[in-house]
């Protein structure tokens, strides 16, 4: 089934770093949704984006939803050692719920 | 905690075997959905219900089946099983369709080993 593009593919960073990962699909999408996935549990929805160019934040995280709907961004800030996980991005189409995700991206903190 | 509920948490059975696998989901949430996450392939589609209707499917293999039932829980069964079925199985729920409050959140997963 399609996937789509995640990056990086891993990163592994220091305790207070700034995080940057994209997505990026070649169709367009109505909706963009960012989960993290800890070891052995569910995907669990961090943000949730509707409309070409919004930006939301949750705490830490600021994502945005990219203008031409075939991308989307997540930043995290001051990063600490619950943040460690896989995150992936989730795209929706207008009419059909159902989820395409990314590939994810591990993340992964430095002692 | 999502509030969705699944069971078993893990499940360890043969090939060739049946087994089904149990959904509740989040209280009020109308629609439900499977996916298969293994190794190789990351998180797929299989299938969704709304309101005890079939209304999206997915890779779902003809050797797979599922269903919603009147109280919304949702079982999804997996026959003859083959090595490959080894995987983690995610349900989801979300409170509607069309558009509007179709985020979906997901249970803890069940995770099965075909030997």
């Amino acid at each position: 089934g399609q996937q789509l593009n995640q990056s990086p593919q891993s990163m592994f960073i220091q305790e207070g770093e700034d995080v940057s990962m994209n997505c990026t699909s070649s169709s367009i999408f109505n909706t963009w949704l960012w989960y993290k996935q800890d070891p052995g549990e569910g995907p669990v929805l961090l943000i949730a984006l509707y409309k070409a160019g919004e930006l939301t934040s949750n705490g830490r995280l600021t994502a945005q939803f990219g203008t031409t709907r075939k991308d989307s961004f997540l930043n995290i800030s001051a990063s600490i050692p619950s943040d460690v996980g896989i995150y992936f991005c989730a795209g929706q189409k207008l009419g059909n719920e159902k989820l395409t995700f990314g590939t994810g991206t591990r993340l992964t903190i430095i002692p | 905690d999502s509030g969705v509920t699944q069971t078993p948490k893990h499940l360890i059975t043969a090939t060739g075997q049946r087994v089904t696998l149990r959904c509740s989901p989040r209280s009020g949430d109308l629609s439900v959905y499977w996916y298969q996450q293994s190794l190789d392939q990351g998180l797929q589609f299989l299938i969704q219900y709304y309101n005890g209707e079939e209304r999206a499917k997915g890779n779902i293999l003809e050797r797979f089946s599922a269903q919603q039932f009147p109280d919304l829980h949702s079982e999804l069964n997996l026959s003859s099983l083959e090595l490959g079925d080894s995987a983690l199985y995610f349900c989801a729920s979300s409170p509607s369709i069309g558009g509007l409050n179709t985020e979906a959140f997901f249970g803890q997963g069940t995770r099965l080993t075909v030997v």
